[in-house]
Formats: structure tokens, sequence, C-alpha cells
């Protein structure tokens, strides 16, 4: 079965680092392109950033491009995280995803996902 | 960016009662949009994608249809598991973005 759990969240101070990490198991983690997606409390769902396998294509959302960084370890089977400068708005649950992407003209975006874990709440506070 | 709004945002209905609701996009995305379930306190799971397509494991009550910039997410007879909220997504353009959301709960 895919697993993923999410670790690292927690109360942040606003402008320090966070780094949130996802585990992931049950599958080839290599072959897959990996998401982050965030949830405010109460809130609908943002995409955050996209890693494909290989980590040939990164995308962020422009609400956290320039202080988020994704990054995966495919020796370790995790994704990654990144959060510097965290504002008051950045609160939410960081919910780690495995997706598929779509591929057009050349490119390959991030298109659905498929598998979730549990997430992992941070609050940006001082 | 494009916009992607939900209606109705909340709707009560009983055991056994065809459900439907909206999602509308901002702008044509063809058929790149899916569909999410997200029970309280749980993550979201994926139900239909590329508008019409049913996940694997995925029960059959649950149908999505549309293109362009109207889609609908119908459930043809509501059952208790069923309540939750319901999101679409589209993925024709980063960012991608989700509607606001219907939540399903009982009359």
């Amino acid at each position: 079965d895919v697993q993923l759990v999410e670790s690292g969240g927690g109360l942040v101070e606003p402008g320090t680092s966070l780094r949130l990490s996802c585990a992931a198991s049950g599958f080839t983690f290599s072959s897959f392109n990996m998401n982050w997606v965030r949830q405010a409390p109460g809130k609908g769902l943002e995409w955050v950033s996209t890693i494909s396998s290989s980590s040939n294509y990164i995308y962020y959302a422009d609400s956290v491009k320039g202080r988020f960084t994704i990054s995966r370890d495919d020796a370790e089977n995790s994704l990654y995280l990144q959060m510097n400068s965290p504002r008051a708005d950045d609160t939410a649950i960081y919910y780690c995803a495995r997706g598929a992407l779509f591929c057009s003209g050349g490119n390959c975006y991030p298109k659905y996902f498929q598998h979730w874990g549990q997430g992992t709440l941070v609050i940006v506070s001082s | 960016d494009i916009q992607m709004t939900q209606s109705p945002s909340s709707l009560s209905a009983s055991v056994g009662d065809r459900v439907t609701f909206t999602c509308q996009a901002s702008q044509d995305i063809s058929n790149h949009l899916n569909w999410y379930q997200q029970k309280p306190g749980k993550a979201p799971k994926l139900l239909i994608y590329d508008a019409s397509n049913l996940e694997t494991g995925v029960p059959s009550r649950f149908r999505g249809s549309g293109s362009g910039t109207a889609f609908t997410f119908t459930i043809s007879s509501l059952q208790p598991e069923d309540i939750a909220t319901y999101f679409c997504q589209q993925y024709d353009n980063l960012p991608l973005t989700f509607g606001g959301g219907t939540r399903v709960d009982f009359k």
C-alpha cells in the first residue's frame, strides 16, 4: 500500500525557517512526481509545489516562490519542503501527495493528486 | 490564474437522494478537471480525473461530466459515508487551482 507520512510541522516564528519531510513507502518513489498541497484551517486547498521524478520539472505557486524550496532524496524515499521566511498566511496543514503529470508541448505539469499523506500542521506566529 | 467556482457551497440531502453540484472555470479548460472528496479531519481523496474518469476503487454512484467551463458532479444515491466536502481542481494551466468546495450533509 502507498504510504506517505509527513513530519516537521509545528509552531514557527515569522521570518525564521522550517523543513517539512515526507517519508514514502509502498511504491517506487523515484518513478513518481511528488507534490505539496496545503489547507489553511477551515479553508480550501491550495497547490504549493511539484517536483517530477528525476527533478526535471519543479514548479511553485506564486505565493511561495522564492521562499520555499521543494526537493527529494530518492535514496531515502523522501520529499522535503524547505520553508524560509514563513508568514502568518502560510499557516496550514501541509499535505504530501503523489501525483501524475500531464505532458503537453514538450513540458510536463502536475495533473492530479492520487495519494495523500495525513498532513502536518504548520503554525506561523510570534 | 484560472478561477474555479463551485456551487452551491453547501447542500443537505437524504440517504438515497440524487445529489448534483457544479464547478465553473473562468476560462476553457477542456476536460482538465478532477474531483476530490474530503471528510472531516482527513486528507482529500481523488474520486474523478479528466472530468469523467472514475478513479480505481471509487463506487460507481459517483459521476463527473462536463467540458470547457462547466462541470457537474453527481452522486446517484447518497450514502451515509458520502458526507464530506467535495473539491474540483483544474490542471489546464499553472497554478493548479481548486474550487472552494461543496459541503454535503444530511437533512
